[in-house]
């Protein structure tokens, strides 16, 4: 493909709803990541995936938020019950391999807002 | 817990004229440093790294030690340099992959 693929680009949802963004990674890449971007802030990491396995999700702020990645290429950030402070943009990254020599390739992002 | 400060939120120069973004970091190691730039409508891309001690379009960086810092530099800034610049780190080790990110600097280069 051209490039990390994500969906949709932009959603609205209520206080309370669940929300599942999906990304695409580039065709062969092993390692996947998800980060945070909230307005005015840098990108936060969230969850690395290297394959089908999710090996850090350090950075998911609360057991609201879940990823997966269950073939080892397509992945799904799920957030239940959203809240204000879920509303950020949400990128997603893929690269070759896992370690920082790979760069990390990023999509255009989901950007979240909760109502 | 390792930082990236980028100190500028706003840098607006003239066509032409240097350019330097400020980047430093807190870590106890020795970590890997990174500039990734967003231009306007498009994704988020790896502008250069230190360890290839590299210019890409004309930018350099240095990763100076001593005073933790890894500014971003061109000498003769144009109009399509215009973007977000992010400074960005990552750790020897076990956790190399993860990227920590500055809050940015927007840079607007003036015709």
């Amino acid at each position: 493909g051209a490039g990390v693929s994500q969906s949709p680009r932009y959603k609205v949802a209520k206080r309370g709803q669940d929300v599942a963004l999906r990304c695409d990674p580039i065709s062969g890449h092993v390692s996947l990541f998800w980060y945070q971007q909230a307005l005015g802030q840098g990108p936060e990491f969230l969850t690395y995936f290297q394959n089908e396995a999710q090996l850090d999700k350090s950075g998911l702020p609360s057991d609201r938020f879940f990823a997966e990645r269950p073939e080892g290429s397509v992945s799904t950030l799920k957030i239940q019950r959203t809240q204000q402070e879920d509303s950020a943009v949400y990128l997603c990254a893929s690269s070759k391999g896992g370690g920082s020599n790979q760069p990390q390739h990023f999509g255009d992002g989901t950007r979240l807002s909760i109502l | 817990a390792q930082r990236v400060t980028q100190p500028e939120k706003l840098l607006s120069v003239f066509k032409g004229a240097p350019v330097e973004l400020k980047c430093n970091y807190s870590y106890s190691g020795s970590p890997e440093l990174f500039w990734y730039v967003q231009y306007s409508r498009q994704r988020l891309q790896l502008l250069l790294r230190h360890i290839s001690r590299e210019s890409i379009k004309g930018f350099t960086a240095d990763l100076n030690k001593g005073e933790t810092s890894f500014h971003l530099k061109k000498p003769f800034a144009q109009e399509e340099d215009s973007a977000m610049y992010y400074c960005a780190l990552s750790l020897r080790g076990g956790s190399n992959y993860k990227l920590t990110f500055g809050k940015g600097t927007l840079l607007t280069v003036n015709p």
